[in-house]
């Protein structure tokens, strides 16, 4: 079975600096990677997805994340942290056709 | 527009009752999912159907139950046996292609309360 790991039940970060959420996933062979964000008592929009080719992805609203298969990570990243972008982020990964989530990190951004 | 609908957004559940979770999708996709969302522990899945008439068990299926009669509808039951209910579900629904990566459609919730 493959796992997720989100380090950081929490992060909190200044309006305008660098967001770092990391995660990292336990799998043999490399799985599709997602990175999703959940707004209060809402459902998960997508961010990005890794499934081949560059490992450097682009997402919705600035944010970026670097496939590193031999660290075994997808570590989400801003470059400078906007107030709107308080929320819930999960990273999952899918094999089989079965979706797996990691705990969530709740970013916490301060003006 | 296409989506994904749950329903009711809030529901409350007397001991030892039954209730039903909607959910309801009209992107035309294969496969659709529930969620359990408990504080800080992030999205577990209780089951899954990648085909009508068909649905799998996830990793705590104890205590629910779902069909799938037809390819847009997959409601969730919260048994009597499920003792702690109190949480909020979410549906989602997929494509299946090959290679699997498609990502996930979410509908916006449901928080279930126990009176």
């Amino acid at each position: 079975a493959q796992s997720v790991t989100q380090l950081g039940s929490h992060v909190s970060v200044s309006e305008g600096a660098l967001v770092l959420l990391r995660c990292n996933y336990s799998s043999s062979v490399p799985p599709y990677l997602f990175w999703y964000v959940q707004y209060p008592n809402q459902g998960l929009q997508l961010l990005l997805k890794y499934t081949t080719g560059a490992t450097l992805v682009k997402g919705i609203n600035g944010f970026e994340a670097e496939f590193k298969k031999s660290e075994t990570s997808f570590h989400l990243t801003k470059p400078s942290a906007h107030m709107s972008d308080a929320a819930e982020y999960f990273c999952a990964v899918i094999r089989s056709y079965i979706p797996t989530f990691g705990r969530g990190t709740s970013l916490i951004v301060h003006p | 527009d296409g989506g994904i609908t749950q329903s009711p957004k809030y529901l409350f559940r007397k001991e030892g009752q039954n209730v039903t979770l909607s959910c309801e999708q009209n992107l035309n996709h294969d496969a659709m999912y529930w969620y359990r969302q408990d504080p800080g522990q992030g999205l577990r899945l209780i089951y899954y159907s990648q085909i009508v008439n068909d649905f799998q068990k996830g990793d705590i299926a104890e205590g629910y139950s779902v069909s799938r009669e037809k390819k847009e509808s997959f409601p969730l039951t919260v048994t009597s046996a499920q003792k702690n209910p109190t949480a909020f579900y979410l549906c989602a629904s997929s494509q299946l292609r090959p290679g699997g990566n498609e990502k996930l459609f979410f509908g916006s919730g449901t928080q279930l309360s126990v009176l």
